[in-house]
């Protein structure tokens, strides 16, 4: 089944150092979403972007999508010691009739941002 | 605005019991999706109600049950618990269909001794 891929699985830098993790994907999709994940508490939405897009910036964050590669990154520049967590990729699979409904989650990347 | 909420945030059971956990969406947001989180298997869907419909399941057996009321606040029913079933069970919302964001609740930690 389709599934998003984060890579690496694990991350450990300095507090100002960037941060980019990776996602791959198998199908075609309508969006790709960041969430990012505090040790065993909610998903926090970070980014959406959609397949027409081939990047987005909030604040600190950059996301960019390759849907030709089936591919997207987050960078997380100037990194602190607060943005310690998983973070996911998830993505909805586009159905024959149009439209999707479901988001498909990768296994994350637990990153540690040493102060 | 409020955020997803989610009740109760903490729950132990035994085997074979039943447990509902609950789950308000984002005002003005009829999409309520649930989904269990494991250190095994990851983030898995489980389903999505619409307007008090169910509209998407995922592969999880028929003792994981659910349902929407008509002010699209949700409930989940899990009947005889299983130890596996222990989890993070999470709750999203979002405004109508796919190409809105949807947003995510604390969760319910379960856990079945």
């Amino acid at each position: 089944s389709q599934q998003g891929e984060e890579d690496p699985q694990a991350l450990s830098i300095q507090e100002g150092e960037n941060a980019t993790m990776n996602c791959s994907y198998k199908t075609s999709i309508n969006n790709l979403q960041w969430y990012r994940q505090n040790s065993g508490r909610g998903l926090v939405h970070l980014i959406l972007i959609r397949s027409n897009e081939r990047e987005k910036h909030s604040g600190r964050l950059r996301v960019t999508l390759d849907t030709s590669k089936k591919s997207s990154s987050l960078l997380i520049t100037a990194s602190r010691a607060a943005d310690t967590a998983s973070y996911f990729c998830a993505t909805d699979a586009v159905l024959t009739q149009g439209g999707s409904e479901k988001l498909v989650f990768g296994k994350g990347t637990k990153l540690t941002v040493n102060p | 605005k409020a955020g997803v909420t989610q009740t109760p945030r903490y729950l132990i059971k035994t085997r074979g019991q039943q447990v509902t956990l609950s789950c308000s969406p984002i005002s003005g947001h009829r999409s309520v999706s649930w989904y269990q989180q494991t250190p095994g298997q990851g983030l898995q869907f489980l389903f999505e109600y619409f307007s008090e419909t169910q509209r998407n399941k995922g592969n999880f057996p028929g003792r994981f049950s659910g349902r929407q009321f008509s002010n699209s606040r949700s409930e989940m029913n899990v009947s005889t618990l299983e130890l596996g079933d222990s989890a993070l069970y999470l709750c999203a919302s979002r405004r109508n269909g796919w190409w809105d964001t949807q947003y995510f609740g604390p969760g319910t930690r379960l856990t079945v001794l």
